[in-house]
């Protein structure tokens, strides 16, 4: 099964700013991977999804991802934060019959 | 375009009662789940269904039950309500299972009293 643990419970930034939010996996073969983002009162909706064939993922709305084999990271970053980033944002795992989330993060965007 | 939806939006019952939470989807997806959201622990599987008459049970079955006789639709029902299932309950639906995208409808928020 493919866990994912998120290194943050919450996260503040200021507006026009870089935005990282951290997630380790666990996993002994290759994972799919996923951030999702819930806005207050929402859905969630896919923001990128890695599934090996490039270790750049580019999402919506400027997000992008690196996975790194070497540290089991997928962290998601944005270069200059907005304030419509503010949402709960889950990383997720594959657990071989459904997604496996982690706890999310919550981002703040302070003006 | 009405994608995936879920009624009712709100619900408020009382331990012990029958209720049934819809879900209905309009793209003909294979697979459709059932996940309920709770503080501190994010989404967790309720069931999924890989097509219609088929279902399995995710991480937390217990109290709850799903059909799925026509593949657009995927009740849950909580046969005897408890408070612990005061919970946000969402259902996402996709095409090719847990490695693809899921479709998340707008959640049931739900209060047992």
């Amino acid at each position: 099964a493919q866990s994912v643990t998120q290194l943050d419970s919450h996260v503040s930034v200021s507006e026009g700013t870089p935005v990282l939010l951290r997630c380790n996996y666990s996993s002994s073969y290759s994972p799919s991977l996923f951030w999702y983002v819930q806005h207050p009162n929402k859905g969630l909706q896919l923001l990128l999804k890695y599934t090996s064939a490039a270790t750049l993922v580019k999402g919506i709305n400027g997000f992008e991802a690196e996975f790194k084999k070497s540290e089991t990271s997928f962290h998601l970053t944005k270069p200059s934060a907005h304030m419509s980033d503010a949402a709960e944002y889950f990383c997720v795992g594959n657990s071989g019959y459904a997604l496996n989330f982690g706890k999310g993060t919550s981002l703040l965007v302070t003006p | 375009d009405a994608g995936i939806t879920q009624s009712p939006r709100y619900k408020i019952t009382e331990t012990g009662r029958q209720v049934t939470l819809m879900c209905h989807q309009t793209w003909s997806h294979s697979y459709m789940f059932w996940y309920r959201q709770d503080l501190g622990h994010g989404l967790r599987l309720i069931y999924y269904s890989a097509a219609a008459d088929i279902t399995d049970k995710g991480e937390v079955p217990d109290g709850y039950v799903v059909s799925r006789s026509k593949t657009e639709n995927f009740p849950l029902t909580l046969e005897s309500a408890t408070r612990s299932q005061t919970s946000v309950y969402f259902c996402a639906s996709n095409l090719a299972g847990p490695t693809d995208t899921q479709y998340f409808g707008p959640g049931t928020r739900l209060t047992v009293l």
